[in-house]
């Protein structure tokens, strides 16, 4: 399997600090996704970057991609109660981009 | 509002009976997905389909089988639901091909194999 791996597997932090997630993968790759998982409840998509990007910005959010290394990070800047969830880098099936393949995710705990 | 909703929040069945597990988006996606989701393994993806009547394995499609008569519903069969079948199954969709373009993720289903 391509699947991406995530570190660290849990990080608690207070608010108002950053938090950090890594994302390593295997394979060649056109762009990578980050996606946030609420307790029980389905994914949804955080940022899109592509393969010949190397840092995007959504809000609060910072994505960072180094395809020489396979790796990309998520940084959460001054993060709040409402960002603890699991954390899940994807990445592509195939070179064709049919699927994606997601990671075994960060849970993230934010504490007020 | 984009939505894919799933028939069921929580199911609970018995060994050996068949299982059905349906996804429905309203946002005419050509492509829809499941995946299973356990505690340290992640997401898992079973199937895929990227056209009505289409339909490609994933990484575990063993015990599964997948039908998409429509475009906007995609249904998950456990022939013979085993308990190691037990998980959070979460279906998908996107627009284009998945690893372009964003997938809408259904709430999940909690499915107990009893």
């Amino acid at each position: 399997s391509q699947q991406g791996e995530e570190d660290p597997q849990a990080l608690s932090i207070q608010e108002g600090e950053n938090a950090t997630m890594n994302c390593s993968y295997k394979t060649s790759i056109n762009n990578l996704q980050w996606y946030r998982q609420n307790s029980g409840r389905g994914l949804v998509h955080l940022i899109l970057i592509r393969s010949n990007e190397r840092e995007k910005h959504s809000g609060r959010l910072r994505v960072t991609l180094d395809t020489s290394k396979k790796s990309s990070s998520l940084l959460i800047t001054a993060s709040r109660a409402a960002d603890t969830a699991s954390y899940f880098c994807a990445t592509v099936l195939d070179q064709a981009g049919t699927a994606l393949i997601f990671g075994k995710g960060t849970t993230l705990s934010v504490s007020s | 509002d984009v939505k894919v909703t799933q028939s069921s929040r929580y199911l609970v069945k018995r060994t050996g009976e068949k299982v059905f597990l349906e996804c429905v988006q309203d946002m005419d996606h050509e492509n829809m997905f499941w995946y299973r989701q356990d505690p340290g393994l992640g997401l898992r993806l079973i199937y895929f389909s990227y056209d009505v009547k289409m339909k490609e394995k994933g990484d575990i499609p063993e015990g599964y089988s997948v039908s998409r008569e429509k475009k906007e519903r995609f249904s998950l069969i456990l022939e013979s639901a085993s308990t190691n079948q037990t998980s959070m199954y979460l279906c998908a969709s996107s627009f284009g091909l998945a690893g372009f373009n964003e997938q809408f993720f259904g709430p999940g289903t909690r499915l107990t194999v009893l």
